[in-house]
């Protein structure tokens, strides 16, 4: 079946810190691949995604990611958080051209001062 | 205003009690999705639309009801809510497939149900 997995549920971070927040999926033919943030009592955001091409891929807010396609991951970067991050993060994967994303199950980024 | 909206942001019902959720977007996108939204379990898909008139099954459908009679608009129903329904609902909205259309969400309807 097809899924995805962020192993960290919750990831907390002092500021100015770099942080990595982990996606795994599960292999397939073809996939799309995308990064969503969440911040508190709103929807969910585009970050970044990849579709084909370099492997690295930036994003908004200085996020990056980078696509591994023998381990399967996605693992999403920041150099220098702000408190500002503090948000929910989604990794997101559109499996072989179909119409609808399998989302993992979140990781929570708290920012501490 | 322009973009997605859904109605209404909070609700609280019972067991067995009809709900609708609404979900209202302006750019007149032809894909409609619901998704809920549960800790453990990130967003799962309900149902989706491709346009009016057409609409599919997701992920976790069974226990809603879903319509499109106009592009804009994309209701979800719970015909008898149950406990394991208490969640939070995103309706989403994109112009085209997901690979080349960003996909937009609403700020989300928190159901609970008692």
């Amino acid at each position: 079946a097809q899924s995805v997995t962020q192993l960290d549920s919750q990831v907390p971070v002092f500021e100015e810190a770099p942080v990595e927040l982990r996606c795994n999926y599960s292999s397939s033919v073809s996939v799309y691949l995308f990064w969503y943030v969440q911040y508190p009592n709103q929807g969910l955001q585009l970050l970044l995604k990849y579709l084909s091409g370099s492997t690295l891929v930036k994003g908004i807010n200085g996020f990056e990611a980078e696509f591994n396609k023998s381990q399967t991951s996605f693992h999403l970067r920041k150099p220098s958080v702000h408190i500002s991050d503090t948000a929910e993060y989604f990794c997101a994967v559109v499996y072989n051209y179909g119409q609808n994303f399998v989302f993992g199950p979140g990781t929570r980024l708290s920012v501490l001062p | 205003d322009a973009g997605i909206t859904q109605s209404p942001r909070y609700k609280i019902t019972e067991t067995g009690r009809q709900v609708t959720l609404m979900c209202h977007q302006t750019w007149s996108h032809s894909y409609m999705f619901w998704y809920r939204q549960d800790l453990g379990h990130g967003l799962r898909l309900i149902y989706y639309s491709a346009a009016a008139d057409i609409t599919d099954k997701g992920e976790v459908p069974d226990g809603y009801v879903v319509s499109r009679s106009k592009t804009e608009n994309f209701p979800l129903t719970l015909e008898s809510a149950t406990r394991s329904q208490t969640s939070v609902y995103f309706c989403a909205s994109t112009s085209g497939g997901l690979i080349d259309n960003e996909q937009f969400f609403g700020p989300g309807t928190r159901l609970t149900v008692l």
